[in-house]
């Protein structure tokens, strides 16, 4: 009940594109959702978060999309550029919590 | 303002060995997260302190252990180490428990022979 299931595992989407990473959960009591990149050789770095209260949050090209209901949440990358090039990870936790449970990650490729 | 500080960045150490890997938190910081990640389990939660104290912790054996001193800084240990220890360990902190978001540091990259 702890797992957040977190698709595809690869992605290669052209310069200019959308890049979509999907993830689901089962724990109703999770109450933060974000979303970490991280680039080799460094920790995850936090781009975008969303709590259950709302359905959509924007930051520049990163979109959070939440659907409460269906227990789903997914990140937009708009005009993705080979800098976003990364591998992206889904997260949740209860109370607002440290305590984070992630996704298995989504290897992300821009080409150009 | 300085970011999460973990050290040693790379540590090599054979099987039944202990080691210590040291976390500074960004200044005003006060809680400190670890965890572990690796290629096949991915990124998962070892524990969490706050205020010298350890609030939350993972699924892992008591090989692992850590602890807070008082101006935060943390220290995670490993005990009798198995290849299957390998791993990146990462430290996060955020300025308390219930106040996201955690800022993660670059890791302590562990290996086993």
């Amino acid at each position: 009940q702890q797992q957040v299931k977190q698709s595809p595992q690869s992605l290669i989407v052209q310069k200019g594109g959308i890049s979509i990473i999907n993830c689901a959960y089962e724990n109703t009591a999770f109450d933060y959702f974000p979303w970490y990149q991280q680039f080799p050789g460094k920790g995850p770095a936090l781009l975008i978060a969303i709590r259950p209260d709302v359905s959509e949050k924007k930051e520049g090209r990163f979109t959070i999309s939440f659907n409460k209901s269906a227990k789903q949440f997914s990140l937009h990358i708009m005009d993705s550029q080979p800098g976003d090039s990364a591998t992206y990870f889904c997260a949740a936790s209860t109370g607002g919590g440290n305590k984070l449970t992630f996704g298995t990650g989504t290897q992300l490729k821009v080409e150009l | 303002k300085a970011g999460v500080t973990q050290t040693p960045r790379y540590l090599i150490k054979t099987r039944g060995q202990q080691v210590t890997l040291s976390c500074s938190p960004i200044s005003g910081h006060r809680s400190v997260s670890w965890y572990q990640q690796t290629p096949g389990q991915g990124l998962q939660f070892l524990f969490e302190y706050f205020s010298e104290t350890q609030r939350n912790k993972g699924n892992f054996p008591g090989r692992f252990s850590g602890r807070q001193f008082s101006n935060s800084r943390s220290e995670m240990n490993v005990s009798t180490l198995e290849l299957g220890d390998s791993a990146l360990y990462l430290c996060a902190s955020s300025p308390n428990p219930q106040n996201q978001p955690q800022h993660f540091g670059d890791g302590t990259r562990l290996s086993i022979l």
